[in-house]
């Protein structure tokens, strides 16, 4: 099994929707990120945790709401998704030898 | 704040050609410096860092070294596989810490012809 997992790998969902991206990690580490890719931005912070009760928003954390379910999970929500929100999204774990990455969730909405 | 710029892409090249991917970079202090690479339906992987000025960061060929006077941290490869074909990511991490939040670049993609 993949050290950070996220589920779904595709989605394509509609307008006004919403929406919940999971991400499990097998890691250990108490820090959780989610980035979200679009072609020629890079990657861009939307939240992070550094432990279960801490949550912390990122550059573009609006539309967007996360929960720390436990140490392993940290799932991304879009109340009500809009087009713009079509992007890769990407969880990530950091321990002591850095990051690690999930293989990304590809959202479309409609 | 912090942002990191990379060169324009796509770049393509033949195999066995050298590779430079610029990355310049914005931040206060003496960040960490990081290169990633995302092959294709995968996530990102690192491929080398440096924490401070005049490191050179290595791995699989590619090297980089954290230029404090230029903000700079060019990758290269003196002779490119088709199997380095990828998106590549400048990095940094504000400095302070050792752990934390990244700032991207906007990646540049990478193709490699036989």
């Amino acid at each position: 099994d993949a050290d950070v997992t996220q589920t779904p790998r595709n989605r394509i969902t509609k307008t006004g929707k919403r929406i919940m991206l999971e991400c499990s990690q097998t890691k250990g580490h108490d820090r959780m990120y989610w980035y979200r890719q679009d072609p020629g931005l890079g990657l861009q912070l939307i939240y992070y945790s550094f432990d279960v009760k801490d949550i912390n928003k990122g550059e573009i954390s609006d539309g967007y709401s996360v929960s720390r379910q436990a140490q392993a999970k940290f799932s991304l929500s879009l109340e009500s998704a809009i087009p713009n929100q079509t992007a890769l999204y990407f969880c990530a774990t950091e321990g002591v030898y850095g990051y690690t990455f999930g293989s990304g969730t590809r959202l479309t909405v409609v | 704040g912090n942002s990191v710029t990379q060169m324009e892409g796509p770049v393509t090249l033949s195999e066995e050609a050298f590779l430079t991917i610029n990355c310049t970079y914005t931040a206060t202090g003496y960040p960490s410096l990081f290169w990633y690479v995302q092959y294709p339906g995968e996530g990102l992987q690192l491929l080398l860092k440096a924490t401070k000025a005049d490191d050179k960061g290595s791995n699989k060929g590619f090297e980089a070294t954290y230029r404090k006077e230029t903000t700079s941290f060019h990758l290269e490869k003196g002779s490119v596989q088709v199997s380095d074909s990828a998106v590549y990511f400048c990095a940094l991490r504000a400095g302070g810490t050792s752990y934390g939040k990244l700032t991207f670049g906007q990646g540049t993609i990478l193709t490699v012809h036989p």
